[in-house]
C-alpha cells in the first residue's frame, strides 16, 4: 500500500524559512515523479512543484520560483520542499503526491501538512 | 500559469448525469493529452478519478468518464450517486515540467 506522510509544517513569520518533508513507502520511490500541491483551507488546489529523479527535471509554479526548492533523497525515500522568504499567500495545507508511471497524473496523496505564515 | 476554468457548481438528482467542463488554453489542455480529474470530499485528500483525458484508474466506477475537445476537457458522471457529492478538480500538464489545476467544481446531489 502506498503511503505518503508529510511533516515539517507549522507557524512561521513572514520572511522566514521552513522545510517540508514527505516520507514515502509501499512503492519503488526512485521510479516516480513526485509533486508538492497546496490548498488554502476552503479554496482550490494549486500545483507547486515536481521532481523527476530519472531525468532530473524540476518544475515550479511561477509564484514560488526563486524562493522554494524541491529535492529528494531516494535512499531515504523522502521528498523535500525548502521554502524561503515565506509570504502570507504561501499559507496553505501542503500535500505530497506521487506521480503515475506513464502519465502526468497524481495517483496517491498524503494527508498534508499545514503551513501558517503570520507575524 | 492561470488556473483552468471550471464552473463553480453543478447539481443533479440521483441517477442523472452531470458534466463538468474545464477550459484551458492551447498551451495546456489544448496541447497535451495529459488532463486528469480529482475528487475531494470535505477534510479529505484528493483522489484521482481520470487520467490522460479519459482513462480510469483501477477501482474508479465506470460511471466516471472523461473527454476533451480543443481547449476544453470534460468529466461526466453518469448515474449520479449520493457519494459523488464532492469537489472536483481538473489538472493539465502545461509544459516545461509544470502543471495547472482548475478552479474546482462543487457537485451537489439533490
Amino acid at each position: 500500500e502506498v503511503q505518503l506522510v508529510e511533516s515539517g509544517g507549522g507557524l512561521v513569520q513572514p520572511g522566514r524559512s521552513l522545510r517540508l518533508s514527505c516520507r514515502a513507502s509501499g512503492f519503488i520511490f526512485d521510479d516516480y515523479v513526485m509533486h508538492w500541491i497546496r490548498q488554502v483551507p476552503g479554496k482550490g488546489l494549486e500545483w507547486v512543484s515536481s521532481i523527476n529523479s530519472i531525468t532530473g527535471s524540476i518544475g515550479y509554479v511561477d509564484s514560488v520560483k526563486g524562493r522554494f526548492t524541491i529535492s529528494r533523497d531516494n535512499a531515504k525515500k523522502s521528498l523535500y520542499l525548502q521554502m524561503n522568504s515565506l509570504r502570507a499567500e504561501d499559507m496553505a495545507l501542503y500535500y505530497c503526491g506521487k506521480g503515475t508511471g506513464s502519465s502526468s497524473a497524481i495517483d496517491s496523496w498524503g494527508q498534508g501538512t499545514l503551513v501558517i505564515v503570520s507575524a | 500559469q492561470s488556473a483552468l476554468t471550471q464552473p463553480r457548481s453543478v447539481s443533479g438528482s440521483p441517477g442523472q448525469s452531470v458534466t463538468i467542463s474545464c477550459t484551458g488554453t492551447n498551451s495546456d489542455v489544448g496541447l497535451y493529452n495529459y488532463v486528469s480529474w480529482y475528487q475531494q470530499h470535505p477534510g479529505k485528500a484528493p483522489k484521482l478519478m481520470i487520467y490522460d483525458v479519459n482513462k480510469r484508474p483501477s477501482g474508479v466506477p465506470a460511471r466516471f468518464s472523461g473527454s476533451k475537445s480543443a481547449n476544453t476537457a470534460s468529466l461526466t458522471i453518469s448515474g449520479l450517486q449520493t457519494e459523488d457529492e464532492a469537489d472536483y478538480y481538473c489538472c493539465s500538464y502545461a509544459g516545461s515540467y509544470t502543471y495547472v489545476f482548475g478552479t474546482g467544481t462543487k457537485v451537489t446531489v439533490l
